[in-house]
């Protein structure tokens, strides 16, 4: 079946420094990615999401890239916060909307 | 306020009991979902309902049940048949690909 993955599970990183958190999907036929943040003991919090017809997406402070050649997503933080650490999941969808997620990547800013 | 409200936020169970737990959300969404997640791992799907009055299983659905009676509430029961229940219980709604989450329930098998 298909499946979603990270490419490391744990990043630190400096603050005021930009994260890279990587993922890769197996599922050629996904039409929609979607980052979450989720913090420790809460729910996912929806970041940004990226439609399959498209290679960049930009939000506040984050930006997401979609390379479909090698079935490959990133998600870019600018200026990392201390407020940034957590787990990051990226997640896939098909026309159903049922999710698929990765393992997550855990993200630690260093003061 | 919007969102999605899951109770109890911690649930102790003994062994061979059933326990239900609710999932209540009023953003008008059609669809509802309920995850699992263990210590390190993503999420794993359980259930799924796209409209009131029908459901279909995720890719671990053993062990657990679900009702869609109402479009607002999307319960989970964790039957004694479910091996392993101890873990961390995720709703989500949707009316598109953007799933939205509710806080969780942590359930721990004592």
């Amino acid at each position: 079946g298909e499946s979603v993955g990270l490419h490391l599970p744990t990043l630190s990183v400096q603050e005021g420094d930009n994260s890279i958190i990587n993922c890769a999907y197996s599922n050629s036929a996904s039409d929609y990615f979607i980052w979450y943040k989720q913090e420790s003991g809460k729910g996912p919090q929806f970041i940004i999401d990226i439609r399959s017809n498209m290679d960049k997406r930009q939000g506040q402070r984050v930006t997401v890239l979609l390379n479909k050649t090698v079935k490959h997503l990133s998600l870019q933080i600018a200026a990392t916060q201390p407020g940034d650490s957590a787990v990051y999941f990226c997640a896939e969808s098909k026309t159903d909307y049922k999710l698929s997620f990765g393992a997550g990547t855990t993200v630690t800013v260093r003061a | 306020d919007g969102g999605i409200t899951q109770s109890p936020k911690y649930l102790f169970r003994k062994e061979g009991q059933n326990v239900t737990l609710s999932c209540e959300q009023n953003l008008n969404h059609d669809a509802m979902y309920w995850y699992r997640q263990d210590p390190g791992q993503g999420l794993r799907l359980i259930y799924y309902s796209q409209i009131v009055n029908d459901f279909q299983k995720g890719d671990i659905a053993e062990g657990y049940s679900v009702s869609r009676e109402k479009k607002e509430s999307f319960p989970l029961t964790v039957t004694s048949a479910q091996k392993n229940p101890t873990a961390f219980y995720l709703c989500a709604s949707s009316d598109g690909p953007r799933a939205f989450f509710g806080q969780g329930t942590r359930l721990t098998v004592v």
